[in-house]
């Protein structure tokens, strides 16, 4: 059974520094694994996508990579707003998985002044 | 808006009692996704369609639950005789789904919190 860590499960940084988020999986036989953003209550926006083959994605000041072969993703986030502040989950798509997600349990983000 | 929509928004109901939700995925996407988020966790994959085909049930979704997709178009999401362990944020989500294809992102709703007295 598909396995999803996010470490840390909360960060608190100030304004302007660049962060790190982790990802780890059990089962490297992904599709692809993606990056979303929650608001408290509300509904997951996606971030980045990477497919199996690739090893990273950018957008904008958000960068992912992902090994498939150690199992990790990280989602790096340069100089953070407060805007920024939210939980992210990590998720991936198993091969032959039916294209359903496994999230990992999130980590809550917050970007202080 | 050209996203997926979710109604309703928020849902109380007492235990017993049944509910179902609505969900209107992004108009040209074949696949159609339900998840069950509770307080701290991510979101538990519940069952998916392609199309009007349901092809995959988690098994979190036990005998009271049932999900329709009629004329694979907007899809109904319905939990009889409701228990309090029920209450949660359904969300829904739909993506493009074609054998072969490398671009399957999916697309989130923003979910209906159910909240079971």
């Amino acid at each position: 059974k598909q396995e999803v860590t996010q470490i840390p499960a909360a960060l608190s940084v100030p304004e302007g520094e660049n962060l790190v988020l982790n990802c780890s999986f059990t089962d490297s036989a992904i599709y692809n694994l993606q990056w979303f953003r929650q608001d408290p209550g509300k509904g997951l926006t996606s971030l980045l996508l990477i497919q199996s083959s690739q090893r990273e994605q950018t957008s904008g000041r958000l960068n992912a990579s992902l090994d498939k072969s150690s199992g990790r993703s990280t989602l790096y986030i340069a100089a953070s707003q407060p805007g920024d502040s939210a939980t992210y989950l990590c998720a991936v798509v198993l091969t032959g998985g039916g294209n359903k997600l496994t999230f990992g349990t999130g980590t809550q983000l917050k970007v202080e002044l | 808006d050209t996203g997926v929509s979710q109604n309703p928004r928020h849902k109380i109901t007492k235990r017993g009692q049944n509910v179902t939700f609505r969900c209107d995925p992004i108009s040209e996407h074949n696949r159609l996704y339900w998840y069950r988020q509770t307080l701290g966790q991510g979101p538990e994959f519940l069952t998916y369609f392609q199309n009007e085909a349901q092809l995959e049930k988690s098994r979190l979704l036990s005998d009271r639950f049932s999900a329709e997709r009629p004329k694979g178009s907007f899809s109904t999401l319905e939990i009889q005789r409701t228990e309090q362990g029920d209450s949660a944020m359904y969300l829904c989500a739909s993506s493009l789904g074609f054998l072969g294809t490398a671009y399957n992102e999916q697309f989130f709703g923003p979910g209906t919190r159910l909240t079971v007295l």
